[in-house]
Order: structure tokens, then C-alpha cells, then sequence
């Protein structure tokens, strides 16, 4: 399967610890997308790379989100100290530049904070 | 800034019966659009797209959308749904040739009675 994987699919944490996420974007794309999709909801930009470069944060993106792309592969996201309303489905996509701007999506992975 | 309004949440449709999924944008710059669907427990997939062009695009399963600049809308149709077109369905807009992320409505849940 060559399509965007993301890992874990579900995380289940207590408020206050701290999580990480992985994204492994489609090998040839050089942008990468996180989302964050609640319940009732589409999916919300949180931040973006072209390479290892962060080059676009939403406002959603508190500080205690950080997200990093080294060597302009992989991705990950951490939160820090959760709360509840962290608790939401993490899509990651990732796209080639140039003409063709389909992102492809991840299954993302769902974080329940109790 | 871009913002996308779906306007069913919920669509109920009998199986061989047309469909259109509503879907207005608002932009001060122009763009691309998107259909994403979401079938149960998968990822977003993406639909069909206007880019450029010709101002209806159609999927490999029958489905077609018009760009319609004027009334800024790119409504979702189908002639006759099967039941297996049951599944979520988000419209998107991006900056066109930007880089910056997709701005998603709320999603219709397309629910198809036999």
C-alpha cells in the first residue's frame, strides 16, 4: 500500500498526558497537511509542510501542538498535556506540488481523552 | 480567507432516485473545489475536483458537479444512487495555485433507503 498511513489509529489517553502521532505521506509528495475533524464536523486545517519546512499554522494549533517534519518525510504530531477537547479524529494528507493539487488523505487517528 | 456551507446535514434518498448535494463557497480570490466522500470507518477520498476548464466535472462512479462562479456553488449530482453511495460527503475549496490547506463544510450524510 503506498497511500498516506498514519499510526496509531486510535489512542486513547488520560487528560493531562502527552501524545504523539506519526504520518507517513505517499514517498514522491513534498506536502504535507495536518487536520483535525470532530464529531458533526469537516475537517479543519491545523498546519502544513512543503518539505521540512512549517510553513502555514492555524490558529487552532495551540501551544501545546507541535508538529515537525525532519529530513522532509515522515510527520508527527505531539500534544501536549491533552484536555478533552483534544479528543477528535487526526487526518494527515499529503500532495505533490505543481498542477495536480489532489491531497491524498490518511485514516486517520482517533484520540479519545478521558 | 475562504468558507464553504453545506447546506443538508442529513440527505435521505431512496435507491435508483437523483440526488444533489448542496454546496455554496464564499472567496475573495479564486479557487479550486473539491468533493471529498467518506464512506464508513474509511478515509477521505477524493471525488472529483474543478481546477480549470470546463465547468462540470464527473467521477468514474457517475457522479457530476458544476462550477457555477456566479452563484459561487458546485453542486453535487447523481442521476440514480445505489445503496452503496451511502457515506459522507464533504465540498472543499482552496486557494487556486495556493499551496495553503482545503477549507471543508460541515459534510451531508447521504443516506440511501432501499
Amino acid at each position: 500500500d503506498t497511500g498516506v498511513s498514519q499510526d496509531p489509529r486510535h489512542k486513547i489517553t488520560k487528560r493531562g498526558q502527552n501524545v504523539t502521532f506519526r504520518c507517513d505521506p505517499i514517498s514522491e509528495h513534498n506536502r504535507l497537511y495536518w487536520y483535525r475533524q470532530t464529531l458533526g464536523q469537516g475537517p479543519e486545517f491545523l498546519t502544513y509542510f512543503q518539505n521540512e519546512a512549517q510553513l502555514e499554522k492555524s490558529r487552532l494549533l495551540s501551544d501545546r501542538f507541535s508538529a515537525e517534519r525532519p529530513k522532509g518525510s515522515f510527520s508527527t504530531l505531539e500534544i501536549q498535556r491533552t484536555e478533552q477537547g483534544d479528543s477528535a479524529m487526526y487526518l494527515c494528507a499529503s500532495s505533490a506540488t505543481g498542477g495536480n493539487t489532489e491531497a491524498f488523505f490518511g485514516q486517520g487517528t482517533r484520540l479519545t481523552v478521558v | 480567507a475562504q468558507s464553504v456551507t453545506q447546506l443538508d446535514s442529513q440527505v435521505p434518498v431512496f435507491e435508483e432516485a437523483p440526488v444533489e448535494l448542496r454546496c455554496n463557497y464564499s472567496s475573495s480570490v479564486s479557487v479550486y473545489l473539491f468533493w471529498y466522500v467518506q464512506y464508513p470507518n474509511q478515509g477521505l477520498q477524493l471525488l472529483l475536483k474543478y481546477l480549470s476548464g470546463s465547468t462540470l466535472v464527473e467521477s468514474i462512479n457517475g457522479f457530476e458537479a458544476e462550477f457555477n462562479k456566479s452563484q459561487t456553488s458546485f453542486h453535487l449530482r447523481k442521476p440514480s444512487v445505489h445503496i452503496s453511495d451511502t457515506a459522507e460527503y464533504f465540498c472543499a475549496v482552496s486557494e487556486a495555485g495556493g499551496a495553503d490547506g482545503l477549507t471543508f463544510g460541515k459534510g451531508t450524510h447521504l443516506i440511501i433507503q432501499p
